[in-house]
């Protein structure tokens, strides 16, 4: 079972929906969780990180983890077209220099 | 504020030929620094990270070294590239003041032809 699991997509939403994105994980040490935006071809940006349970908000992302379910999602309000990327989910492990990512979903906000 | 570059951007490299990708950290002191390799559908995997100069922890066993000289600096070598070592090849940034977001550079895509 891979550490990181998330679904690959490609999940395609209509502009001003709300995008849930999830991943599963594996291992209950050390809850310190991050989501990336990834464009095609740049490198990946932080968009929200979060430990332990409950919910965090940052504008229209809400970042939230369940650890009774080892779930954690990202929720964007409002969809844009500027929305449309790879969205990675990552866990810390390794004392905090690893981050053991998932194999991303791709979102596509269409008009 | 923090900004990291990496270059070449893209290469293109036969195989058996070495390899030295380059990147640098400007705007903060004493970071963490990491690399890491995605590969076509697969995520993103940790190849060596940094804690300092000269410090060098290695997480996969493959064809490719890590090196820091200097403390904003960080390469990744090989001496004879392999078909597999293709792949989107990126490099990130973690300061001591900050808890344990890391920040990605804007990658060197490497083919090995």
């Amino acid at each position: 079972q891979k550490e990181v699991e998330q679904d690959p997509g490609p999940l395609s939403v209509p502009e001003g929906a709300i995008v849930s994105l999830n991943c599963t994980y594996s291992n209950s040490a050390f809850q310190y969780f991050m989501w990336y935006r990834q464009y095609s071809r740049k490198g990946p940006e932080l968009l929200m990180y979060t430990y332990s349970s409950g919910n965090k908000e940052d504008g229209r992302f809400t970042a939230q983890v369940d650890k009774s379910s080892k779930y954690i999602s990202l929720f964007i309000r409002d969809s844009q077209p500027s929305d449309s990327a790879t969205y990675l989910c990552a866990r810390l492990t390794g004392g905090g220099n690893k981050l053991t990512f998932g194999t991303g979903t791709q979102l596509k906000v269409e008009l | 504020s923090q900004t990291i570059h990496q270059w070449p951007a893209t290469l293109v490299q036969p195989v058996g030929s070495p390899l030295s990708l380059e990147c640098t950290v400007e705007g903060t002191s004493n970071p963490n620094l990491y690399w890491y390799r995605q590969a076509a559908g697969r995520g993103l995997q940790l190849l060596f990270y940094s804690v300092g100069i000269g410090q060098i922890s290695s997480e996969v066993p493959q064809n490719l070294s890590a090196s820091r000289p200097q403390d904003r600096q960080f390469i990744l070598s090989s001496k004879k590239l392999l078909l597999s070592d293709s792949g989107f090849y990126l490099c990130a940034w973690r300061g001591r003041e900050r808890s344990y977001e890391q920040y990605f550079g804007p990658g060197t895509r490497l083919t090995v032809t």
